[in-house]
């Protein structure tokens, strides 16, 4: 079975904080995804990455895909309160199902 | 503006009513999808479907159903609701079955059973 464990589970900062949110298999994914899912909505995809090592950045979020494929991670800089969400990362395979991570809840504070 | 519709976003009912949770959805995507979340946390597949006909069971175990008459639409029954049953549900579509393609979410409905 494969699992997608994200760390930290809770992160609590101030505005203007830079923070590092972690997504871990020991599973091969071809992709991964990274939604952020705000208070009473459904998540909302950022990004994807299909290339080991591969780096995309959206304005102050930096994503990165792990040479093996098997981690991602998630770079916040300068956070904002308007980043509070939760970030769920999920990975794709040659299954027709994507796997979604166990998520990590960011709240800023201003 | 979303383009994947639930309704309702909240519910309220007493134990072993019927449900019917909506999903629909004006991409035109053929594939749609059923999630159960606790608040907060991870999303579990409870249903999808590859296009009308077509329904699957996910990885959570659920007694709810669902069904796909038609490209647009996929409701989601509970016959006899249960107090284990309140969740938060979202529904979801993507525009092919390839991993890459990405997920376009609903904002979910809410259920709550007292």
């Amino acid at each position: 079975t494969q699992l997608l464990e994200q760390s930290p589970q809770f992160l609590s900062i101030q505005e203007g904080e830079n923070l590092t949110v972690y997504c871990n298999s020991s599973s091969v994914f071809s992709s991964l995804q990274w939604y952020r899912q705000e208070p009473g909505e459904g998540p909302v995809l950022l990004v994807t990455v299909v290339t080991g090592g591969e780096v995309k950045k959206l304005k102050r979020l930096t994503f990165q895909f792990g040479d093996a494929r098997k981690d991602s991670s998630l770079h916040i800089t300068a956070a904002q309160p308007g980043d509070t969400g939760l970030y769920l990362c999920a990975g794709g395979s040659n299954t027709d199902k994507l796997i979604f991570g166990t998520g990590t809840r960011l709240q800023v504070f201003p | 503006e979303a383009d994947i519709y639930q309704t309702p976003r909240y519910l309220v009912i007493g134990t072993g009513k019927k449900i019917t949770l909506e999903c629909s959805q004006t991409m035109g995507h053929d594939k749609m999808y059923w999630y159960q979340q606790d608040p907060g946390m991870e999303l579990h597949l409870i249903h999808y479907s590859y296009g009308v006909n077509s329904t699957e069971k996910g990885d959570l175990s659920s007694e709810s159903t669902v069904s796909r008459i038609r490209t647009e639409h996929f409701p989601l029954t509970l016959e006899s609701a249960r107090p284990s049953h309140t969740s938060q549900y979202l529904c979801a579509s993507s525009e092919s079955y390839f991993y890459n393609s990405p997920l376009h979410f609903g904002n979910g409905t809410r259920l709550t059973v007292t």
